[in-house]
């Protein structure tokens, strides 16, 4: 079965710091790979996917992850964060052909920026 | 272009009642998940519709149930509800799977 361990429960940064948050699946499969973001009290917003061809993807918000298929890991990174980027991300992976068509969601990381 | 939308919002329950929970999709799109967010358990996939039919079902117990009706909303329902249902649910739809996943704002239950 696929598994998603996002590495930090929290993180802690200042605003205009670089950020990066941490994902790595289980699976002998090919997978896609998605990170969404979840504002308090509000459903989840697509940040970007990873389907195949270019490693780098880039997404909404000035995000962007890199897929790495030997260290089967897909990090979130941006340059600089702002005030409104405080959230709770989700790293999410999708067995291609599986005919399951479910995210298997890892325990999310609570990104919170300080003045 | 009008989102996932899920209705109700905010739903009260006592313990023991039904639960009915109802989601549209984005038009065009076929299918509907369910997914449930509950306090220190995180996201677990419930349901699966597909064209009417249930394609794929989590590790709920049966009293959790659904359907999707030919307009390609759908319905979750919870029997018999239990404390531990407390949650918010989350509805997504999809035109296909490589095209990802939308999530409506979800109805969060509450059974007291």
């Amino acid at each position: 079965a696929q598994s998603v361990t996002q590495l930090d429960s929290q993180v802690p940064v200042f605003e205009e710091a670089p950020v990066e948050l941490r994902c790595n699946y289980s699976s002998s499969v090919s997978v896609y790979l998605f990170w969404y973001v979840q504002y308090p009290n509000q459903g989840l917003q697509l940040l970007l996917k990873y389907l195949s061809g270019s490693t780098l993807v880039k997404g909404i918000n000035g995000f962007e992850a890199e897929f790495n298929k030997s260290q089967t890991s897909f990090h979130l990174r941006k340059p600089s964060v702002h005030i409104s980027d405080t959230a709770e991300y989700f790293c999410a992976v999708s067995v291609i052909g599986s005919g399951a068509q479910k995210l298997v969601f890892g325990q999310g990381t609570r990104l919170t920026i300080n003045p | 272009e009008a989102g996932v939308t899920q209705s109700p919002t905010h739903l009260i329950k006592t313990r023991g009642q039904q639960a009915t929970l109802r989601c549209s999709p984005i038009s065009g799109h076929t299918s509907v998940y369910w997914y449930q967010q509950a306090l220190g358990l995180g996201l677990q996939f419930l349901l699966w519709y597909d064209e009417g039919e249930e394609r794929n079902r989590g590790n709920f117990p049966p009293r959790f149930s659904g359907r999707q009706f030919p307009n390609y909303s759908s319905e979750l329902n919870v029997n018999a509800l239990e404390l531990e249902d407390s949650a918010l649910y989350l509805c997504a739809s999809s035109l296909a799977e490589v095209y990802g996943y939308t999530f409506g704002s979800g109805t969060r239950l509450t059974v007291v």
